[in-house]
């Protein structure tokens, strides 16, 4: 119940192109959906958040696209750029409870080619 | 306004050795929580501290220790190391506890190596 399922596990998107990557949790009580991009060499750094009052959020090229019923949220990167190579994670947190534990996905390697 | 520092970036040690980790994090900020990253298990969470206290704690032998000092500095520890604990330790740094402001920053980590 507190995982957080990651798809896919690599991706190859051309310039330009749209690159997409897929979360789906079980806990409904999560309420806090990051994710965070990490270089090699570096700390994740958050990219984009949502919460589940709202189904999109657009920052940039960056848009979270969340499905509270079906439990699944996606990130759309619009106009992929070599330097959005990278490894993307998913994460979810909430339930209740002081607490700003964050579950992470299994991660998904972007390579963006020129 | 600087962000989550945390020292040393890298170290070296021997199995079962002890090793303690720190995380200056993020000025105002009084949660810190602490992540293993590892290619093999991903991201895991260790710990979390707010105003000195333990909130949460992952599912970790109890080899891995934690604390915050009154400035919400934290540390971490690790005694008697195994192979098995070479990873990237991250910290992470947020506001509060709970409600909007829970966005979590994360240091650049500290690559341990257990030799």
């Amino acid at each position: 119940q507190q995982q957080v399922k990651q798809s896919p596990q690599s991706l190859i998107v051309q310039k330009g192109g749209i690159s997409i990557i897929n979360c789906a949790y079980e806990n409904t009580a999560f309420d806090y959906f990051p994710w965070y991009q990490q270089f090699p060499g570096k700390g994740p750094a958050l990219l984009i958040a949502i919460r589940p009052d709202v189904s999109e959020k657009k920052e940039g090229r960056f848009t979270i696209s969340f499905n509270k019923s079906a439990k699944q949220f996606s990130l759309h990167i619009m106009d992929s750029q070599p330097g959005d190579s990278a490894t993307y994670f998913c994460a979810a947190s909430g339930g209740g409870g002081a607490t700003n534990k964050l579950i992470f996905g299994t991660g998904t390697l972007l390579a963006v080619q020129p | 306004k600087a962000g989550v520092t945390q020292t040393p970036r890298y170290l070296i040690k021997t199995r079962g050795q002890q090793v303690t980790l720190s995380c200056s994090p993020i000025s105002g900020h009084r949660s810190v929580s602490w992540y293993q990253q590892t290619p093999g298990q991903g991201l895991q969470f260790l710990f979390e501290y707010f105003s000195e206290t333990q909130r949460n704690k992952g599912n970790f032998p109890g080899r891995f220790s934690g604390r915050q000092f009154s400035n919400s500095r934290s540390e971490m520890n690790v005694s008697t190391l195994e192979l098995g604990d070479s990873a990237l330790y991250l910290c992470a740094s947020s506001l509060a506890p709970q409600g909007l402001n829970t966005e979590a920053f994360f240091g650049q980590g500290t690559r341990l190596t257990v030799v």
